[in-house]
């Protein structure tokens, strides 16, 4: 089946910096996309979630950015804090004749903030 | 309002041995899924169900089970483990399986099978 990948495993950024996690994914029928914050010995915890239909989401202190004509999506996360240190999964959910059939993530990024 | 948890936290079997995960909800939500997160991978779905009574494959069924006897539970199985389920478990929960609608998750299970 079709997968949802990430450029990079590990972005190290400095604290009060802006981090920029990129994905990308393959299945030209993805109609929704989500990110991820996964700390550790945690289950992942929601972040911002985008529609096909749209190219920009703005959230607090997070922007999804969703380019389809190389479907590409990306987070961007504006003066990063410590608590920001987590793994960041995008997720993808293609749904075709209204089956429920969960989501497809990527690989995961790690984000650490440097003092 | 506890959200979705999960028991146990941890566990470890010998090859062969079976056991059962237990994921509950108190958000009256319809649609419940389980997935397993391995070293350096995503999260891939197991199995999922979309109502009481109703259980469906995911991306990676084989070697387990599951069951939806109440709403607010669903129960993973493994009949014989296998060192290959070493792995975390999650469930996760959604009002519906509309589009949009948020996926909430448990803290996880820790599972290794030696």
């Amino acid at each position: 089946g079709e997968s949802v990948g990430l450029h990079l495993p590990t972005l190290s950024v400095q604290e009060g910096d802006n981090s920029i996690i990129n994905c990308a994914y393959s299945n030209s029928a993805s109609d929704y996309f989500i990110w991820y914050k996964q700390e550790s010995g945690k289950g992942p915890q929601f972040i911002i979630d985008i529609r096909s239909n749209m190219d920009k989401r703005q959230g607090q202190r997070v922007t999804v950015l969703l380019n389809k004509t190389v479907k590409h999506l990306s987070l961007q996360i504006a003066a990063t804090q410590p608590g920001d240190s987590a793994v960041y999964f995008c997720a993808e959910n293609s749904r075709s004749g209204g089956g429920a059939d969960g989501l497809t993530f990527g690989k995961g990024t790690h984000l650490i903030i440097q003092p | 309002n506890a959200g979705v948890t999960q028991t146990p936290k941890f566990r470890v079997l010998k090859t062969g041995q079976s056991m059962t995960l237990l994921c509950a909800q108190d958000m009256n939500h319809e649609y419940m899924y389980w997935y397993r997160q391995d070293p350096g991978m995503g999260l891939r779905l197991i199995h999922y169900s979309v109502g009481e009574g109703t259980t469906a494959k995911g991306e990676v069924p084989d070697g387990y089970n599951v069951s939806r006897l109440k709403k607010q539970n669903f129960l993973l199985g493994l009949e014989s483990a296998a060192p290959s389920q070493t792995s975390v478990y999650f469930c996760a929960s959604s009002y519906s399986g509309a589009i949009g609608d948020e996926q909430f998750f448990g803290p996880g299970t820790r599972l290794t099978v030696l």
